[in-house]
Parts: structure tokens; sequence; C-alpha cells
């Protein structure tokens, strides 16, 4: 099966805190993406990578940066954590193409406080 | 740009009757659409997908969905819906990356489905 690991299912920050979100992924897939999830607003697209050292700013890149060092690990960076950046956080890879379906982890539930 | 739309926030179904969650897509070029599943408190799995071919797309736990070109939609059904069923459904279409290089997921708001006994 599949594996898309997030390092952590619940975190809680203080504002201004520069957090670390980690994730995973055994399968070998060139794309990886981080996701936003919120009540209403559905999942939106913070940054993906479709290689290592690639990114592209996904629609809501405010406030975030990401890392790709290995082809495996997606690094999603807060470099200020603000309030309204709490919310469910969503890491999911896939082959580079576009016809196959995307892998997710199960969140990281983030509260900044 | 490539969008799905989610008309309801809710769908209520009796468990035993059919079901449908809809979808309507906006995309230049040709589609590819996909269907997924959250469980309180989980990642998204993956239900099915249309790509191309047979308009009806057959998928996990007995769901399918119906690709139609004339009104944009991707609807999906299942014959008899289940308690089990009862979860938050999205629809998502994909993006090709700015440099061509790689694609994304763009999700719709996500459907709500009850399923009651």
């Amino acid at each position: 099966d599949v594996k898309v690991t997030q390092s952590s299912r619940y975190l809680v920050k203080r504002t201004g805190e520069k957090v670390f979100l980690e994730c995973v992924q055994d399968m070998d897939h060139e794309n990886m993406f981080w996701y936003r999830q919120d009540p209403g607003l559905g999942l939106r697209l913070i940054y993906f990578s479709y290689d290592v050292k690639m990114k592209e700013k996904g629609d809501i890149p405010e406030g975030y940066s990401v890392s790709r060092e290995k082809k495996e690990r997606f690094s999603l960076i807060l470099e200020s954590a603000s309030t309204n950046q709490t919310s469910m956080y969503l890491c999911a890879s896939s082959f580079v193409e576009g016809l196959t379906e995307a892998f997710f982890g199960q969140g990281t539930r983030l509260t900044v406080v | 740009a490539q969008s799905v739309a989610q008309p309801e926030d809710q769908v209520n179904v009796a468990e035993g009757n059919p079901l449908t969650v809809k979808c309507t897509y906006s995309v230049s070029g040709n589609p590819y659409l996909f269907w997924y599943v959250q469980y309180p408190n989980r990642g998204l799995q993956f239900l099915l997908k249309y790509i191309t071919g047979d308009n009806l797309v057959k998928g996990s736990y007995g769901f399918e969905a119906e690709f139609n070109k004339s009104q944009t939609s991707f609807h999906l059904k299942k014959p008899s819906a289940l308690v089990s069923d009862s979860a938050l459904y999205f629809c998502a279409v994909s993006r090709p990356g700015n440099s061509n290089s790689g694609y994304a997921l763009n999700f719709g708001k996500g459907t709500s489905l009850l399923v009651t006994p």
C-alpha cells in the first residue's frame, strides 16, 4: 500500500513561531502537494513540487514556504505562524503525469494560539 | 482555469435508496476528473477517476460516476446507500503546473453525505 505519512496529527503553536510540517511518501512519486482544508472552503493548494528542489506556488502561498531536498520528503514551513493559519493541513503525492490519482496523508491539525 | 463546483453542501438519503452527489466542471481542454471521500479525522481516499473512454466510471465501495460532456457534469452515484457511506465527498479536476511540469488537483468545496437508517 502507498503510504503518505505526516509527522504529526495535532500541533499547537504560538503566534510568531516558525513551524515545520513534514511529509514522507514511500512510492517514489515525483509530485508532492500541500493543501489546507477549512470548513466551507474545501481543499486549497498551498504549494506543490514536481521534482527534487522544484516547487510551484499554489493558490494560497502567502505566509508559507516549502522545501524538497529529497524525493520522498516535502516540508511545509510557516515562517511566522499566525492565528489565521489554524487549519487542517493535508499532504499528498502522485506520479508526475496528470492521469493518476493522488494519495493523501492523514492530515495535521494545526492550532496557532 | 480548471475548476469544479459542488452545488450542494449536504445531501441526505435513507439507507437503501440511491444517492447522487453533484459536480460540475469548467476546464480548457480535456477534463481529468476525480472523486475522493473523507471519513471523520482522516485524509482523503481516492474513489474513482475519469480520463477518457466510457462515460460511466466504476470505482471503490460500489460507487460510480457519470461523465456528461454536454452538461459539463461528473456526478457521483451509488444504487443503494449504506449508513457507512456517510462522509465528506470531494470532486477534483487535474490542473497543470505553470511550467507544464507536474500537475496538481483543484478541489470543490465538498458535499457532506448523511445516510440515515
